[in-house]
């Protein structure tokens, strides 16, 4: 099945520098990658997504990169905020509707994210 | 208000003693979930449905059930709890897209069990 390995488990940075958090995955079928922000005590939101179709989407201050071919997609924060401190997961699943694991989403470790102001 | 509701949200119960965790979404999602999260290793899922009376494994099964007899309720059954499950447990729902799978999970606000 499909495992997605994420790091680094924490990252410490001051306020307005930039942040990168980096998943691999291992089933080179995989077409949509999540990234959700789980604040603490609460549940996990969306913030950004990709499919395979494209190597690059981004929201305001946030940026997501794939590369299909080596199987990794990361994550770019600019300028962080104190509100930005939070965890986060990706995750990768297939889209395939005639794939047996289609309703499988597996998600990385998380990685905590301190912003210092 | 579009909202996925869990219940309970907190949970203390002994080894042994059936349990089930309520999910129900008022968005007329096809797709419904249920992860458990545990320090260091993330969000794990434990079974999905792609829709009415369609349910299947997700990576950690073993020791719960589910069904999926309306659409709109998704209840996680632990028939003989142990504390390894001790966990916080989330129930997501989503629209499939029918070009790529998957969109958006919306998430409950969990549940944290204790298994003593």
């Amino acid at each position: 099945g499909e495992n997605v390995e994420q790091h680094p488990s924490t990252l410490s940075v001051q306020e307005g520098d930039s942040a990168v958090i980096k998943c691999t995955y291992s089933d080179s079928a995989s077409n949509y990658f999540p990234w959700y922000k789980q604040e603490l005590g609460k549940r996990p939101q969306l913030i950004i997504d990709i499919r395979s179709n494209v190597g690059e989407k981004k929201d305001q201050r946030i940026a997501v990169t794939l590369n299909k071919t080596a199987k990794h997609f990361s994550l770019h924060i600019t300028e962080t905020q104190p509100e930005d401190s939070a965890v986060y997961f990706c995750a990768a699943s297939k889209g395939d509707a005639g794939g047996t694991s289609y309703g499988k989403l597996t998600f990385g470790q998380g990685t905590i994210l301190t912003v210092h102001p | 208000e579009a909202q996925v509701t869990q219940n309970p949200r907190y949970l203390i119960t002994v080894t042994g003693k059936k349990l089930t965790v309520t999910c129900s979404q008022n968005m007329n999602h096809e797709y419904m979930s249920w992860y458990r999260q545990d320090p260091g290793l993330g969000l794990r899922q434990i079974y999905y449905s792609m829709n009415v009376e369609v349910t299947d494994k997700g990576d950690v099964p073993e020791g719960y059930k589910v069904s999926r007899k309306e659409k709109r309720n998704f209840p996680l059954i632990l028939e003989s709890p142990s504390p390894n499950q001790t966990s916080l447990y989330f129930c997501a729902s989503s629209l499939l897209s029918r070009a790529g799978g998957h969109n958006e999970q919306f998430f409950g606000p969990g549940t944290r069990l204790t298994v003593l």
